[in-house]
């Protein structure tokens, strides 16, 4: 069975920061993995697809790399904004299942 | 283009009754999920349904069923309400032979007391 796990749970910087979130799932047999974010009481945004092909996505100041073979992703962010403030989760999709998501880092840039 | 909706926005029920939640698609999408999601977890898979079919299903029980109509929109349906159901229910829509990002509503907030 897939687990994602994300770390740190909650992270806290000062604008302008470059920061970098972490997503790690137990099986690599990963048709791909996407990052979303989740504003308070909203539902999701994607953020970043990386098909399993793939090792990065760049868009803006996100950019997403994947190594399936150590089962890893990370989220790097350039130059964080308080508008940046909001839980980022990770997900896989494994091949032939359903959707597994980690239970978030939530990031709070302080201006 | 009206992404994917969700109705209603919040929903106040008592333990053994029973709620159904509704969901459109993202315009030209033919494919419905559903997720639950506990106050500071991530999304739980419940099920997911193409041409009105449910073609696969998460660990949860028979308590929560589902629908999916001609026009792609769909319903979650959940029975004998335990306190252990409040949460918000996510429905996500994609096509289902396209490798693109699956499109979240807002979620309805399902409060039970």
């Amino acid at each position: 069975k897939q687990e994602v796990t994300q770390i740190p749970a909650a992270l806290s910087v000062p604008e302008g920061e470059n920061l970098v979130l972490n997503c790690s799932f137990t099986d690599s047999a990963i048709y791909n993995l996407q990052w979303f974010r989740q504003d308070p009481g909203k539902g999701l945004t994607s953020l970043l697809l990386i098909q399993s092909s793939q090792r990065e996505q760049t868009s803006g100041r996100l950019n997403a790399s994947l190594d399936k073979s150590s089962g890893r992703s990370t989220l790097y962010i350039a130059a964080s904004q308080p508008g940046d403030s909001a839980t980022y989760l990770c997900a896989t999709f494994p091949w032939g299942n359903d959707m597994r998501f980690g239970a978030g880092t939530r990031l709070t840039v302080k201006p | 283009d009206a992404g994917v909706t969700q109705s209603p926005t919040h929903l106040i029920k008592t333990r053994g009754q029973q709620v159904t939640l509704r969901c459109s698609p993202k315009s030209g999408h033919d494919t419905v999920s559903w997720y639950q999601q506990a106050l500071g977890q991530g999304p739980q898979f419940i099920f997911q349904y193409y041409e009105e079919e449910e073609r696969q299903r998460g660990n949860f029980p028979d308590r929560f069923s589902g629908h999916q109509f001609p026009n792609y929109s769909s319903e979650l349906n959940v029975n004998a309400l335990l306190l252990g159901d409040s949460a918000l229910y996510l429905c996500a829509s994609s096509l289902l032979h396209d490798n693109q990002p699956q499109h979240f509503g807002d979620g309805t907030r399902l409060s039970i007391l």
